[in-house]
């Protein structure tokens, strides 16, 4: 079946450092990858989306790329700052009759930026 | 525009007992998504009603039910609790039968002793 994979956590960095968040995926056909981010005691945001491949999902400074033939989509930024320290969730979605558009996540990245 | 809302915030039951969550999806959206989200884990599909139709279910047991209304706010049921269900529960709401962006509520933290 359709999974989601993150790398470990949490990750630590310092303020202003790159972030890396590795994301890959395993499902049928063609579906849409998101980013959801998650502050502490809230619900789930959209953070950014890609719907195909190599489409480019970005916002607030983050970044994605639907990677088909690495099945990946791994978040990035450029410089972190203490407001970003969250939860982050990779998910996917296949589209098209007969799917209810449930969303599949991966277990969660912890982020920790230190100032 | 009012948010997807949930209530309540928290709650604590005993186990066997049953509970019921409630979502208020956000304006113009007429589906709704269920979520369990154990500590430290990604939410998992508990299913999702369109037009106050079950339109999919997660890989949970039938102890786990629900309802939509004609307003499209949804209901959560869980009977005979275990300890297990403890877990935050998230609703989110979408319009034409969930291929539309999901709008999550702040959830329901259950906490079953």
């Amino acid at each position: 079946g359709d999974s989601v994979t993150q790398m470990e956590g949490p990750v630590t960095l310092s303020e202003e450092a790159f972030l890396t968040i590795n994301c890959t995926y395993t499902a049928t056909g063609y579906p849409s990858l998101f980013w959801y981010v998650q502050y502490p005691g809230e619900g789930l945001q959209l953070l950014l989306k890609a719907t195909k491949a190599d489409d480019k999902g970005s916002n607030k400074g983050f970044e994605a790329t639907y990677r088909k033939e690495t099945t990946s989509f791994h978040l990035e930024k450029g410089s972190v700052q203490v407001s970003d320290s969250a939860v982050y969730f990779c998910a996917l979605r296949r589209w098209g009759s007969g799917n209810t558009g449930k969303l599949i996540f991966g277990q969660g990245t912890t982020l920790q930026v230190k100032p | 525009e009012t948010g997807v809302t949930q209530s309540p915030t928290h709650l604590i039951k005993t186990r066997g007992q049953q509970v019921t969550l409630r979502c208020s999806s956000q304006s113009g959206h007429n589906t709704v998504s269920w979520y369990q989200q154990a500590l430290g884990q990604g939410p998992q599909f508990i299913f999702q009603y369109y037009r106050e139709e079950e339109n999919g279910r997660g890989n949970f047991p039938p102890r786990f039910s629900g309802l939509q209304f004609p307003n499209y706010s949804s209901e959560l049921n869980v009977n005979a609790l275990e300890l297990d269900d403890s877990a935050l529960y998230l609703c989110a709401s979408s319009s034409t039968g969930g291929q539309d962006e999901q709008y999550f509520g702040p959830g329901t933290r259950l906490t079953v002793t």
